[in-house]
């Protein structure tokens, strides 16, 4: 079985400052994982994904995320946050087993103050 | 490149009534996908199509729900009778295929709002 868990479902974060979305993952096999966003009444884009190379990932718009095998761990990080940032941001994960199904978390809503 | 395209964008209907949404996904990708997000929560998927075969159903409720992908490409998601209970975005989306890693790009949804 596999789950992911997004710690909060909601952010809120000044502008300029990090942005932290924490998520952790639980497989029996190893797993890819990928972070997508989703803006008002648009669908899901990928910001990126972890294939089992490096596992410091870097995605588009400034994100990052680090994959941590001994903590469960797929944390989704941006130095600055940008106004344009906002948007409710989805962990998910695919098991290597599988046929690309993609299992994703609860989501986790971020607000960009001035 | 064309995305994956879905219509109706919108959808209001009363319970009990019947509905079906449309899923152009990109051209050449075998996958296809139907996801159903809820207000607050990810999307859950519900079908997924290997060209025109079923490759996962096991979360759609099968009573109320029905999904085809002829000829493998365009594909239906019906809902009859529908509930309250299945107001939500419905999501399609495609990838190249196969087994393991390979990026789905979704649609803009149809949200359903059931009355």
């Amino acid at each position: 079985a596999q789950s992911v868990t997004q710690l909060g479902s909601h952010v809120s974060v000044s502008e300029g400052a990090l942005v932290l979305l924490r998520c952790n993952y639980s497989s029996s096999v190893p797993p890819y994982l990928f972070w997508y966003v989703q803006y008002p009444n648009q669908g899901l884009q990928l910001l990126l994904k972890y294939t089992s190379a490096a596992t410091l990932v870097k995605g588009i718009n400034g994100f990052e995320a680090e994959f941590k095998k001994s903590e469960t761990s797929f944390h989704l990080t941006k130095p600055s946050a940008h106004m344009s940032d906002a948007a409710e941001y989805f962990c998910a994960v695919i098991r290597t087993d599988s046929w690309g199904k993609l299992q994703f978390g609860a989501g986790t809503q971020v607000v960009v103050t001035p | 490149e064309a995305g994956v395209a879905q219509s109706p964008r919108y959808k209001i209907i009363e319970k009990r009534q019947s509905v079906a949404f449309w899923c152009n996904p990109i051209s050449g990708h075998a996958t296809l996908y139907w996801y159903q997000q809820i207000l607050g929560q990810g999307p859950k998927l519900l079908i997924q199509f290997q060209n025109n075969g079923v490759v996962d159903d096991s979360q759609l409720p099968k009573d109320r729900f029905s999904a085809e992908r002829l000829k493998g490409v365009d594909s239906t998601l019906k809902i009859q009778p529908a509930k309250l209970e299945d107001s939500a975005v419905y999501l399609c989306a495609s990838s190249l295929g196969g087994q393991g890693i390979s990026e789905a790009f979704f649609g803009q949804g149809t949200r359903l709002t059931v009355v």
